[in-house]
């Protein structure tokens, strides 16, 4: 049963400190999202990579946000230094670009960040 | 700027009462309409994807349709398991394959037995 696994599940710091949130996309797919929900802004998109190269981060702090693919295993959105605005469930999704319209996303479970 | 709205933000139901989500949105052509479902404390499910007005899809209890400028999801005689938020997205770019998604803010059913 292929699913996006995400790590950690929950995440409780204090404001400056370093958050590290990875994600293992399902295998053999080449795209890879990071959204992060909240109550009042829904889900929003931060970045995505296809075939690791980085499409699309207009949609996060570049001051505090970075998002890597190490690999095509994993995907890491790391924030430097958290701030208690960034309290959000952060969801990972991959995909399957085929070269044809087709959308379908597959999100993990998310790490929800507390942010002190 | 690409927008996409759903009403209501909440829907309460009996069990075997049918209604109707509703997705509108502002993009500049269409690209297709994606359904999820969201059950709490977990990441959105794939439901549908629509592509052209006109089209419809089904699942169960589920029917979603699309026109030109919105799309509903039918609900026929709902159960309890039925209960969760239904978010609707546009691709970002128009024409693209396997883009990122502009989500809704969902719309939150409750269906009581």
């Amino acid at each position: 049963d292929a699913r996006v696994t995400q790590t950690p599940r929950h995440k409780v710091t204090e404001m400056g400190q370093e958050v590290t949130m990875r994600c293992q996309p399902i295998l053999g797919h080449n795209t890879v999202f990071w959204y992060r929900q909240t109550m009042m802004q829904g889900l929003e998109l931060l970045a995505y990579f296809r075939n690791r190269a980085p499409l699309d981060d207009s949609g996060m702090p570049k001051d505090r946000f970075s998002a890597e693919m190490p690999d095509a295993t994993l995907a890491t959105l790391k924030i430097q230094p958290s701030e208690p605005r960034d309290s959000a469930v952060y969801f990972c999704a991959s995909g399957l670009n085929r070269g044809i319209p087709t959308y379908e996303q597959y999100f993990g479970p998310g790490t929800r960040l507390t942010v002190t | 700027e690409d927008q996409v709205t759903q009403s209501p933000e909440a829907l309460r139901l009996q069990e075997g009462e049918s209604s109707s989500l509703n997705c509108s949105y502002t993009v500049s052509g269409l690209r297709g309409l994606f359904w999820y479902r969201q059950d709490p404390g977990k990441g959105p499910e794939f439901l549908f994807t629509l592509y052209s007005a006109g089209e419809e899809k089904e699942k169960e209890r589920l029917k979603a349709t699309l026109t030109k400028k919105e799309s509903f999801l039918h609900i026929t005689a709902p159960k309890p398991e039925d209960s969760a938020t239904y978010l609707c997205a546009v691709p970002l770019e128009a024409n693209q394959a396997g883009t990122a998604l502009i989500f809704g803010k969902g719309t939150t059913l409750s269906v009581s037995s």
